[in-house]
């Protein structure tokens, strides 16, 4: 079992939904990240927070819109999708805030489907 | 840019067939290269970090080594359960993971 844990594990939504997924970890790492993973495809960066603060946004669309209510916890706001959006979003997070060259460790993801 | 190459693309063995998987990178101050495993519809399982040339790593029936250039994951008598995508990633400055595109092996009985 992974130690993130995103939910839920599967989304279907409309284009003209509203919905977050969830990201925690309770390994104490100060930072973590979003990905979206296409099929047979490598994890892409999105979004990375480091302490808590936002520190690299990869040109991400602002219908994904991410928040880092505390040290454990990362969201992504999803507003208004497309149905290229459709993929696998991972959340990992590590121990060294992003900085240094500590692993991350990846949950489980959320399938997400945009109809 | 940091560029990495993963070779082959799939893998298919025998149980018991050992083999090997290669990474290839270019990067600019390699920070870290790590090699994770993934199964379909699962995140990545973290399997190991090498941070220099000559460094070495096991897990059970994994070996990861490193050179200035290449990574290798030799796979030591496979078993069914080894199946998976294999994927390779490289850091060099700041928090970005360049991955390569994976090896898909699988293992048959």
């Amino acid at each position: 079992d992974t130690e993130v844990t995103q939910t839920p594990k599967h989304l279907v939504m409309g284009m003209t939904n509203k919905k977050s997924l969830k990201c925690e970890q309770h390994m104490g790492h100060r930072a973590m990240y979003w990905y979206k993973q296409k099929a047979k495809k490598p994890p892409e960066l999105m979004f990375v927070y480091s302490y808590e603060k936002l520190s690299i946004n990869e040109s991400v669309p602002s219908r994904f819109s991410p928040e880092c209510p505390n040290s454990s916890l990362l969201n992504l706001h999803l507003h208004a999708l497309q149905p290229e959006d459709s993929a696998l979003y991972l959340c990992a997070s590590s121990q060294d805030g992003g900085i240094g060259n500590q692993p991350q460790h990846f949950g489980d993801g959320t399938r997400l489907s945009i109809l | 840019e940091d560029q990495v190459t993963q070779s082959p693309e799939a893998l298919r063995l025998q149980e018991g067939e050992s083999s090997s998987l290669n990474c290839s990178y270019t990067v600019s101050g390699l920070r870290g290269l790590f090699w994770y495993r993934q199964d379909p519809g699962k995140g990545p399982e973290f399997l190991f970090t090498l941070y220099s040339a000559g460094e070495e790593k096991e897990k059970e029936r994994l070996k990861a080594t490193l050179t200035k250039k290449e990574s290798f994951l030799h796979i030591t008598a496979p078993k069914p359960e080894d199946s998976a995508t294999y994927l390779c990633a490289v850091r060099a400055s700041g928090s970005r993971l360049t991955f390569g595109e994976g090896t898909q092996l699988t293992v048959n009985p």
